[in-house]
């Protein structure tokens, strides 16, 4: 089955607590993003990466890491997280092109104390 | 000025209503468009692409207006499982990464 996993699904965790949050896709898409989603906000992006090794910022990306040492995983790091990064967060992943698809993950809901 | 605004909601419509959702954008060199589905708490889903001459499928009808720059959604007969959050999305460039989300607009329909 296609399909995009992140894990794990639901984290409490305290200020400066280092946190990594894994993504993988089993669909051999170049294509992975983080989205964080806040109300009234919508989804918003972080970071994506266009294929192993090639990572770039999105509209949010500050507080946040990420890597792309292998094609089907995408892990988003917080090194020092803070309340202001409690969220829900999508994992994405699509191969490039106008008009594709793009594979959500069931989300992590993130709080940080 | 936001990327894509959308109609705030929420609606509440009973079954068998016709409901309508716009969208609109703000590049005009905007060059895909999409309606995503999300249930609560849940990740969005890919609903329809929206092309140029508009495009149906079963009770759902998806239109572009490049001139005006929105895209709507209409849901005939609305079902009770039609109830969730839909979310206008535009890719204002090549590939996923010039995707913008609009804010969702809820939709619950009632018995």
């Amino acid at each position: 089955e296609a399909q995009v996993t992140q894990n794990p699904r639901y984290l409490i965790t305290v200020t400066g607590k280092k946190l990594t949050v894994t993504c993988s896709q089993n669909m051999n898409h170049e294509y992975m993003s983080w989205y964080r989603q806040d109300p009234g906000l919508g989804l918003r992006q972080i970071y994506y990466s266009m294929n192993v090794e090639v990572t770039d910022k999105g509209d949010v990306p500050e507080g946040y890491k990420v890597s792309r040492k292998e094609k089907r995983n995408f892990p988003l790091i917080l090194e020092s997280p803070s309340p202001n990064q409690t969220s829900l967060y999508f994992c994405a992943s699509t191969t490039l092109g106008v008009g594709d698809t793009q594979y959500f993950g069931p989300g992590t809901r993130l709080t940080v104390l | 000025r936001k990327e894509v605004e959308q109609d705030p909601g929420p609606f509440n419509v009973p079954e068998g209503a016709t409901v309508a959702f716009n969208c609109t954008y703000s590049n005009s060199a905007s060059q895909s468009f999409f309606w995503y589905r999300q249930d609560c708490r849940k990740e969005p889903k890919l609903l329809m692409s929206v092309y140029s001459s508009g495009n149906e499928d079963g009770r759902f009808t998806a239109q572009l207006n490049r001139a005006s720059q929105y895209i709507s959604l209409l849901i005939r007969d609305s079902k009770l499982s039609d109830s969730a959050t839909y979310l206008c999305v535009v890719n204002i460039g090549t590939g996923a990464n010039n995707l913008f989300f609009g804010t969702g607009t809820r939709l619950t329909v009632i018995p």
